[in-house]
């Protein structure tokens, strides 16, 4: 079964506007993490914002917000006023913990392709 | 303080040569992560190390496939022989025990193509 969903293949988005990306998941641990990355088309991964299961607050990093909503599974990624340098993949993450050990992977979404106009 | 380092950024070879992929985790990070990104199977895991320990090799495709971490600052990830389906771009990545969030920062990739 799918642990990581992102509905959104692709998004075009005009400049200066807020942007919302879906991400769900699944997981039967109470602790848990979730993560999200930006990919430009350079291709680097870069590490944006982290949401921990028991964190009270939704997490807020600069222009970019997770709304975290526990109940329904969800951590969408807000960028508010939106950058044409924001154009890239976005991946939702889910830090799970392995059942051998006390080590974690990651499990990926597939991605959002964002786009940007001016 | 310097990211995750990967070397070289682009490798372009013909089949049936060997690929040595290199990488220099974050100073004071103790696990290293090894990834493969396609368009057709989006990121993969291939092995992780701790404490220069690999701890599960279970995404490595085949035997071709090996990776070594000698060292607390320096993994490589080799393929021999190469085949065209090897193709792909190869991710690096490292964190810190210590961190709360167990966050993964990546370094820029190396492209691998081979021919």
């Amino acid at each position: 079964a799918q642990k990581i969903t992102q509905t959104q293949p692709g998004m075009f988005v005009q400049e200066k506007e807020a942007v919302t990306l879906d991400c769900t998941y699944d997981t039967s641990d109470q602790s848990y993490g979730l993560f999200w990355y930006k990919q430009p088309s350079s291709g680097e991964m870069i590490f944006l914002i982290y949401q921990g299961s028991y964190d009270e607050q939704n997490a807020t990093e600069g222009r970019y917000s997770l709304n975290f909503q526990k109940a329904r599974k969800s951590a969408n990624l807000v960028i508010s006023a939106s950058q044409l340098g924001d154009s890239a993949m976005y991946f939702c993450a889910m830090r799970e913990v392995l059942p051998m050990d006390s080590n974690y992977q990651l499990i990926w979404g597939a991605g959002t392709k964002l786009i940007i106009k001016p | 303080d310097a990211g995750v380092i990967q070397s070289p950024r682009h490798e372009v070879t013909e089949m049936g040569q060997e690929v040595t992929l290199r990488c220099k985790p974050i100073s004071g990070h103790d696990y290293l992560f090894w990834y493969r990104q396609t368009m057709m199977r989006g990121l993969e895991l291939l092995i992780y190390f701790n404490n220069n320990v690999p701890i599960d090799d279970s995404g490595m495709p085949e035997d071709r496939f090996s990776a070594k971490m000698p060292n607390a600052s320096f993994s490589t990830l080799k393929i021999q022989p190469s085949e065209p389906r090897d193709s792909a771009v190869y991710f690096c990545a490292s964190r810190e025990r210590g961190d709360r969030t167990d966050t993964q920062y990546f370094g820029p990739g190396t492209r691998l193509t081979v021919l």
